[in-house]
């Protein structure tokens, strides 16, 4: 079955840093791009960054590029998006999504992760 | 970047109405596009890729349809499970936009 467990979700002060994890199980992880999704409180959803399989390719959205990165372990099954210089408008639950081929979009989702930014 | 505009924001119909939401790319992306379903309280459920294509397990009485510039996932008779909010997602090349979404209600 497979699973895609978020981690690392908290509050944080403005201009702050966290770091969120998903690990996942299941399925051969370094076969599938994976893509952190997020969604602020009431909104819809929004796309923030996506990286290749083998993690030589990453991606984001303009609003966070130059504060997030993300990365991945393919040995421990782990993705990883570190923020930083955080502002309330990165409030939103962050979920973890695999891209089930080119041709596709995400068809798992994990439970997602609260990222809370006030002060 | 390609902006994806979808239509309407939100409706309100009846059990077993057909039901159509629109989106729209703002260029051409071919059939690079996906549609998601999410319940209230849920974690977004992929409903079709590649325009068309219906994704395992998803209920025959989604489709969907379109390519290049516009757009449209069906329901051709509205469940009461069916209520949430859908969103269509471009993912032809980064970023992978999504669409504003339409929150489907039942009358």
């Amino acid at each position: 079955e497979v699973q895609l467990v978020e981690s690392g979700g908290g509050l944080v002060q403005p201009g702050g840093s966290l770091r969120l994890s998903c690990v996942a199980s299941g399925f051969t992880f370094s076969s599938y791009g994976m893509s952190w999704v997020r969604q602020a409180p009431g909104r819809g959803l929004e796309w923030v960054s996506a990286i290749s399989g083998s993690g030589d390719r990453t991606y984001y959205v303009d609003s966070v590029k130059g504060r997030f990165t993300i990365s991945r372990d393919n040995s421990k099954s782990a993705l990883s998006l570190q923020m930083t210089s955080l502002t309330a408008d990165d409030t939103a639950v962050y979920y973890c999504a695999r891209k089930l081929a080119t041709t596709s979009g995400f068809d798992y989702w994990g439970q997602g992760t609260l990222v809370t930014v006030s002060s | 970047d390609i902006q994806m505009t979808q239509s309407p924001s939100s409706l309100s119909a009846s059990v077993g109405d057909r039901v159509t939401i629109t989106c729209r790319a703002s260029q051409g992306i071919y059939i690079y596009l996906a549609w998601y379903q999410q319940r209230p309280g849920k974690v977004p459920k992929l409903l079709i890729s590649s325009a068309s294509t219906l994704h395992s397990g998803v209920p025959s009485r989604f489709s969907g349809s379109g390519s290049g510039t516009d757009f449209t996932l069906t329901i051709s008779s509205l469940q009461p499970e069916d209520i949430g909010s859908y969103y269509c997602q471009k993912y032809d090349d980064a970023p992978l936009t999504f669409g504003g979404g339409t929150k489907v209600e039942i009358k």
